[in-house]
């Protein structure tokens, strides 16, 4: 069955970078669908950030946009994301999950990142 | 951006009791693009409706959905102890796609 996982480091600086990786197994990342990133924090609920398709075709959140970057790895069956100049406001639970028919369909487990000094 | 929100905050059940969960959006959800989720403690939102009325894979059929334009609904018929949680509407037929801010379902 398809899967996915998220990885990255959990704890980011200010002002840094966060990156995440979501690796795809049981199916291919090229399989027409897309894949996109979700994050969830107490304060703001679920949030949707942007997403990929596989021919690297992006769509972003507008409240996001301006630090916000989707990439996939097609070699790898992976897609990423990097969020630029963090702030406390983006410590958040990030999933990734794959599209289907315009709805979440399957979800990763979630990796928390938390923004601290 | 359209903006769902969700009636009641909370919901006091027992088993076997049914279960109605409320969504308004801000504007018409296009072509009736409209997504539930059940998301448990410590786990990931899992997908329960698509298209405001069609079952996701294995979703069992106590779960239901419906509605059209603005209002839409989440029913479970008779609630077993597995479907305590937390329960969101998600819109994807205009960007940005947008979450209600969630029912949760507990024990009376």
């Amino acid at each position: 069955q398809v899967q996915l996982q998220e990885s990255g480091p959990g704890l980011v600086k200010p002002s840094g970078t966060l990156s995440l990786t979501c690796g795809v197994s049981g199916d291919s990342i090229s399989s027409g669908n897309w894949w996109s990133w979700v994050r969830q924090s107490p304060g703001k609920g679920l949030e949707w950030i942007g997403e990929i398709f596989y021919d690297g075709t992006t769509t972003y959140n507008p409240s996001l946009k301006s630090r916000v970057t989707i990439s996939i790895d097609k070699s790898q069956n992976q897609f990423s994301l990097k969020v630029n100049s963090v702030t406390a406001a983006d410590t958040a639970m990030y999933y990734c999950a794959k599209v289907n028919q315009g709805a979440f369909e399957i979800w990763g487990q979630g990796t928390m990142v938390t923004v601290s000094s | 951006e359209i903006v769902l929100t969700q009636s009641p905050g909370t919901l006091s059940l027992s088993p076997g009791e049914r279960a109605t969960v409320s969504c308004r959006a801000s504007q018409s959800v296009y072509s009736n693009s409209l997504a539930w989720y059940q998301q448990k403690t410590g786990q990931a939102p899992r997908l329960l409706i698509h298209g405001a009325s069609r079952r996701a894979t294995g979703i069992p059929d106590r779960f239901s959905g419906s509605g059209s334009g603005t209002d839409f609904t989440l029913t479970i018929s008779r609630l077993e102890s597995e479907d305590f949680a937390v329960y969101y509407c998600q819109q994807y037929g205009r960007s940005p796609w947008t979450f209600g801010q969630g029912t949760k379902v507990d024990f009376k």
